[in-house]
C-alpha cells in the first residue's frame, strides 16, 4: 500500500495568498484527519471526516480555513487568505473504523507564509 | 476537556534505559497511544494501552495506570536512531473517540 499521500511536501507563499493542501488517504479507510503541528502548540486536530462527511471541525482556527472531502480518496485543506501565523506542518491521517485502530499519518506539508 | 502532560526534553546514553512519562486528565478514558516522530517525518504508531499494566514489544514497553492517570514508555538498549520525539495521545470515552495528543517529549540519545 502506498500509505497516505500528501501534496505538496513544501509550500512557500506570501501573506494573503490562497493555499490548498491535498491528501489521498489509504484505500478502504473511512476516517480522515487533518492536523497542524507547531513547536508552540504541538499536534492539533483541525477537522476529521467519516465516510466523506465532516464530523468535527471545532479545531479549525477560523473562517479562513476550510476543508472538503468530495470522495473517499481525496481531501483538501484550504487557507484563504493565508497569514504568517499559519506557518506549520500540516499532516493528514487516515484510519479504518471507530475502534482503537491506529491512525496512519502522511508525510506532511511544511507551509511557510512570508 | 483533556490535559496531557509530558516532559519537553530528555537525554540519555546509547545502550541505556529511559522512561518517558505521560500524565493525563480526561473526561472518561478509552485508551492511550504512544507515537514516535523523527525530525521532519510523520508520527508512527508504537503502542496502545487500554487496560492497566505493562505491554512489552521488543525494546519498547508501555505501562498504564488508569487510576493514577499515568503512563510511561520504556525504551531499553537505546540506539542512536531512537533520538526522536515521543507523543502520548489519549482517547476519551464518549463522543468522538478521537485521541488528543500531548506536545511530545524530545529524546536525544548520545554516544
Amino acid at each position: 500500500d502506498a500509505g497516505v499521500i500528501q501534496s505538496p511536501r513544501h509550500e512557500v507563499t506570501e501573506m494573503g495568498q490562497e493555499v490548498t493542501l491535498r491528501c489521498k488517504p489509504i484505500s478502504g479507510h473511512d476516517y480522515l484527519f487533518w492536523y497542524r503541528q507547531t513547536m508552540m502548540r504541538g499536534l492539533e486536530l483541525l477537522i476529521y471526516f467519516n465516510n466523506n462527511v465532516p464530523i468535527d471541525d471545532s479545531g479549525m482556527p477560523e473562517d479562513r480555513f476550510s476543508a472538503k472531502m468530495p470522495n473517499a480518496s481525496f481531501s483538501t485543506l484550504k487557507i484563504q487568505p493565508s497569514e504568517p501565523r499559519d506557518s506549520a506542518v500540516y499532516f493528514c491521517a487516515s484510519k479504518y473504523g471507530r475502534g482503537p485502530d491506529t491512525q496512519y499519518f502522511g508525510p506532511g506539508t511544511r507551509l511557510t507564509v512570508l | 476537556g483533556q490535559n496531557i502532560d509530558q516532559p519537553t526534553e530528555m537525554t540519555a546514553t546509547e545502550g541505556a534505559i529511559v522512561q518517558i512519562n505521560c500524565t493525563y486528565q480526561t473526561s472518561g478514558f478509552n485508551g492511550l497511544f504512544w507515537y514516535q516522530q523523527h525530525a521532519g517525518e510523520a508520527p508512527t504508531f508504537l503502542s496502545y494501552n487500554v487496560l492497566d499494566g505493562l505491554e512489552e514489544k521488543g525494546r519498547f514497553s508501555s505501562f498504564l495506570s488508569r487510576s493514577k492517570g499515568y503512563s510511561y514508555l520504556l525504551l531499553k538498549e537505546l540506539q542512536m536512531k531512537d533520538s526522536a520525539s515521543y507523543l502520548c495521545a489519549v482517547r476519551a470515552s464518549g463522543g468522538s473517540y478521537i485521541p488528543t495528543f500531548g506536545r511530545g517529549t524530545s529524546l536525544i540519545v548520545h554516544p
